[in-house]
């Protein structure tokens, strides 16, 4: 299993420009979450998803928007980059057992607005 | 409101020196916490959570309900223990797991 997969790796955008992170996961999991790191920070929570067709806003997600068309796919819209949108973005997905709430994490995409 | 404190960004000890990362939280309920730890050039990945009462790579932590705590300790740190911790909380058990995370704690182990 390749686990949770993002891309692009790294990517610089123009202020007002917009773009799609993609995140795909092939381990059957309802859960799907986006964060952000900004620099010395931890991650905050920008979407998330409990299954195919139903997503919910997290801590901070003015300026995305999400999709859930499949169980597998997961992607991440930025509409008019800003730089404050400048920072490390981790997809994640995790299992629905009760007993396992686990995160797998992605290996994240380094966004830069300049 | 739920948050996650980690007050330490920075730990370095020597090599088989205890190392305690420290961890406080605040929330309402009944909390679910874990240990995540990125190794440089890997994905951020589960260490250990509080509900297995588990050791996993000499690491424990204990939730203390009085003190609101969930604090990381390993008595003899190795090299490869040199990464970035971060403690979260499960603030949603009902509804999608969401998790706060700590602003994290860099651990350099040095030889």
């Amino acid at each position: 299993n390749a686990g949770v997969t993002q891309t692009p790796k790294f990517r610089i955008l123009k202020i007002g420009q917009s773009m799609t992170l993609q995140c795909t996961q092939d381990m059957n999991h309802n859960y799907m979450y986006w964060y952000r790191q900004d620099p010395g920070m931890g991650l905050k929570l920008i979407y998330y998803s409990v299954g195919a067709g139903i997503t919910d806003k997290g801590e901070v997600p003015n300026g995305y928007n999400v999709s859930r068309s499949t169980t597998e796919d997961f992607p991440l819209r930025l509409e008019l980059a800003a730089p404050s949108q400048t920072s490390v973005y981790f997809c994640a997905s995790s299992p629905t057992r009760v007993s396992s709430y686990e995160q797998y994490f992605g290996p994240g995409t380094r966004l830069t607005v300049t | 409101a739920q948050r996650v404190t980690q007050p330490e960004k920075l730990l370095s000890v020597f090599k088989g020196a205890p190392v305690e990362l420290k961890c406080n939280y605040s929330y309402s309920g009944s909390p679910e916490l874990f240990w995540y730890v990125q190794y440089s050039r890997q994905r951020l990945q589960l260490l250990l959570r509080h509900i297995s009462r588990e050791s996993i790579k000499g690491f424990t932590a204990d939730l203390n309900k009085g003190e609101t705590s969930f604090h990381l300790k390993k008595p003899f740190a190795q090299e490869e223990d040199s990464a970035m911790y971060y403690c979260a909380l499960n603030r949603s058990k009902a509804a999608g797991n969401k998790l706060t995370f700590g602003g994290g704690t860099r651990v350099l182990v040095k030889p």
